[in-house]
């Protein structure tokens, strides 16, 4: 099956910095989304994004699909971003995500 | 319009019980699709259903089931509960037969 990799495992920012996160998948996909869950479990919509580029705020991501990664910027960070991203591919007929292995942020005050 | 409703939100349950959760997708979602999460194995594809059938399913055991109603809700079974079971299970629902996936706020297990 399809593997996703998320990178980096774990980030620690200062509140204002921005950042990063990389999901590198293995196969072509139709459909990539990325998440934030919350510390209640909830996985929230932050990008439907298979390919191309799209902002929400201060959030933003490109998908390169010819070269099978994504990315997620997160600017101006602030401290209620904390909390595990994660990136989910879909590469079949159906609604069946493979997820990375999410990447852990944590932004200080 | 409501989001994804799973219940219940917490269980307890013994070894060797069986447990159903609930899962009520997003109003004129079709596709439910269920996910296990634990520490050490992250997040997992279980199965997913559309128009009450099974399309996909993931490797678990046969103790792992589900079913879709025609109002497009969703139940999943464990049989057999073991402590390996406990984990945070998730269900998503979709418009499309391969759309963008809104979750649940999950149903957390606990097995002793």
């Amino acid at each position: 099956g399809i593997q996703v990799e998320q990178s980096p495992p774990d980030l620690i920012l200062q509140e204002g910095a921005n950042s990063t996160l990389r999901c590198n998948f293995s196969d072509s996909v139709n459909n990539l989304q990325w998440f934030h869950q919350n510390p209640w479990g909830q996985l929230i919509n932050l990008f439907y994004i298979p390919s191309g580029t799209k902002q929400n705020g201060r959030l933003s991501a490109t998908t390169v699909a010819t070269e099978r990664y994504s990315l997620l910027y997160i600017s101006s960070s602030q401290t209620t971003d904390s909390g595990v991203y994660f990136c989910a591919v879909n590469n079949n007929a159906g609604n069946m995500l493979t997820f990375g292995g999410g990447t852990r942020l944590m932004v200080k005050p | 319009k409501a989001g994804v409703t799973q219940t219940p939100r917490y269980l307890i349950k013994t070894r060797g019980q069986q447990v159903t959760l609930s899962c009520s997708p997003i109003s004129g979602h079709r596709s439910v699709s269920w996910y296990q999460q634990t520490p050490g194995q992250g997040l997992q594809f279980l199965f997913e259903y559309f128009s009450e059938t099974q399309r996909n399913k993931g490797n678990f055991p046969g103790r792992f089931s589900g079913r879709q109603f025609s109002n497009s809700r969703s139940e999943m079974n464990v049989s057999t509960l073991e402590l390996g079971d406990s984990a945070l299970y998730l269900c998503a629902s979709s418009p499309y037969r391969d759309g963008e996936a809104f979750f649940g706020q999950g149903t957390r297990l606990t097995v002793v």
